[in-house]
């Protein structure tokens, strides 16, 4: 069975600093891997995603995020942090042959002036 | 906006009632997902359908339902209501099959219905 877990459900970071939400997963077979934001009032958008391939993956709004499998995490980053990033990150996972998404708890993203 | 609409945005009712949330996936997209938010939960995978027929069954509850329509719409049925069905509920939708390589898999979101239960 697969699993997600976000380390820090909130987070906090002064504008123009480096934003880091860490995800690790738990999966038995290769994974495919999402970035989710959640602005207030919102549904979900995706940010980026793993695949296949290039394990360093460019998002919208300047995100990346790095596959890491001898560490088996997915870690959020972005160098400078706007205060439009204030939001909510999910990761989540899911794999072939299986037809959901498994969501982490979420991060809270706070971006203090 | 996603393209995938939600109907109502809010739905207040009372504990044993019966409620019907209504989604229109994004045109061309043949699978439909539900999920469920709720602040002591999270993000719960509730059940899936691709064009009309479930395929994935998550947390959902026997007092819940859904269905796909041949138009491709879906509704989420909720019924003996209780207070800890308060929540958000979350439809998204995508091409294919979740999962796969392609960017068909990828599960755009609606706004969500938020749901409370007095």
């Amino acid at each position: 069975a697969q699993s997600v877990t976000q380390l820090g459900s909130h987070v906090s970071v002064s504008e123009g600093a480096l934003v880091l939400l860490r995800c690790n997963y738990s999966s038995s077979v290769p994974p495919y891997l999402f970035w989710y934001v959640q602005y207030p009032n919102q549904g979900l958008q995706l940010l980026l995603k793993y695949t296949t391939g290039a394990t360093l993956v460019k998002g919208i709004n300047g995100f990346e995020a790095e596959f890491k499998k001898s560490e088996t995490s997915f870690h959020l980053t972005k160098p400078s942090a706007h205060m439009s990033d204030a939001a909510e990150y999910f990761c989540a996972v899911g794999t072939s042959g299986t037809y959901k998404y498994i969501f982490g708890t979420g991060t809270r993203l706070k971006v203090l002036a | 906006d996603s393209g995938v609409t939600q109907t109502p945005k809010h739905l207040i009712t009372a504990t044993g009632q019966r409620v019907t949330l209504r989604c229109s996936p994004r045109s061309g997209d043949l699978s439909v997902y539900w999920y469920q938010q709720s602040l002591d939960q999270g993000l719960q995978f509730l059940i899936q359908y691709y064009n009309g027929e479930e395929r994935a069954k998550g947390n959902i509850l026997e007092r819940f339902s859904a269905q796909q329509f041949p138009d491709l719409h879906s509704e989420l049925n909720l019924s003996s209501l209780e207070l800890g069905d308060s929540a958000l509920y979350f439809c998204a939708s995508s091409k294919g099959l979740a999962g796969g390589l392609s960017s068909y898999n990828e599960q755009f979101f609606g706004p969500g219905t938020r749901l409370t239960v007095l």
